[in-house]
């Protein structure tokens, strides 16, 4: 199964600023995840957006999607130090499995 | 109400040791997921059970590796004779229905070092 590929692998940024990743893919999706995880542990679910979908909000966060360039992004707005964290893409093909990439490591600086 | 929950959190064994470790999803989630994070790493896939189904074990690495899950709920990875490649975390994820939206319900994990 395909994995996605985030970029950048690491980003540092000051507190109050956006953050933006991007994640990319090479074959059809049914949908894409973003997900968080702090300290190594445990991984979060932020948003799901469909593949007949191209941008969705939740709070700070927006997704976009772009499946003619099989690319996503995950913008984060007005970023807090509890922002900082790894954030992975999660592809969902039709075989009901969840592709993750390597992640981004983002730090917020106060 | 309770998340996924996994144990040990932390796993300490000798090379060629045999280890469980044990998740505890949600409640009424019928599809359970294992997958491995090595340092710096993104998840890998190991294993998915759905209800009564045949697992899918096409992500265990080598038959070194194995999982079951009694009665629908609790699942237990198990690694025999392990290796130091294994060091990792090991984490579960469960579900409401493989048909769903595909969201994951996280525990986590269990640190696994292998001396």
């Amino acid at each position: 199964s395909q994995q996605g590929e985030e970029d950048p692998q690491a980003l540092s940024i000051q507190e109050g600023e956006n953050a933006t990743m991007n994640c990319s893919y090479k074959t059809s999706i049914n949908n894409l995840q973003w997900y968080r995880q702090n300290s190594g542990r445990g991984l979060v679910h932020l948003i799901l957006i469909r593949s007949n979908e191209r941008e969705k909000h939740s709070g700070r966060l927006r997704v976009t999607l772009d499946t003619s360039k099989k690319s996503s992004s995950l913008l984060i707005t007005a970023s807090r130090a509890a922002d900082t964290a790894s954030y992975f893409c999660a592809l969902r093909s039709n075989d009901y499995k969840l592709s993750f990439g390597a992640g981004t490591t983002v730090t917020v600086r106060a | 109400g309770a998340g996924v929950s996994q144990s040990p959190s932390n796993k300490v064994t000798e090379k060629g040791k045999d280890v469980e470790l044990r998740c505890d999803p949600i409640s009424g989630h019928t599809a359970l997921y294992w997958y491995r994070q090595s340092l710096g790493q993104g998840l890998e896939f190991l294993i998915y059970f759905q209800g009564n189904s045949a697992p899918d074990k096409s992500g265990l690495p080598s038959d070194r590796f194995s999982a079951e899950r009694t009665g629908g709920s609790v699942s237990t990875l198990t690694i025999q004779r392990t290796q130091q490649e294994d060091s990792a975390v090991y984490l579960c994820a469960s579900s409401p229905d493989l048909a769903g939206a595909g969201e994951q319900f996280f525990g986590p994990g269990t640190r696994l070092t292998v001396l």
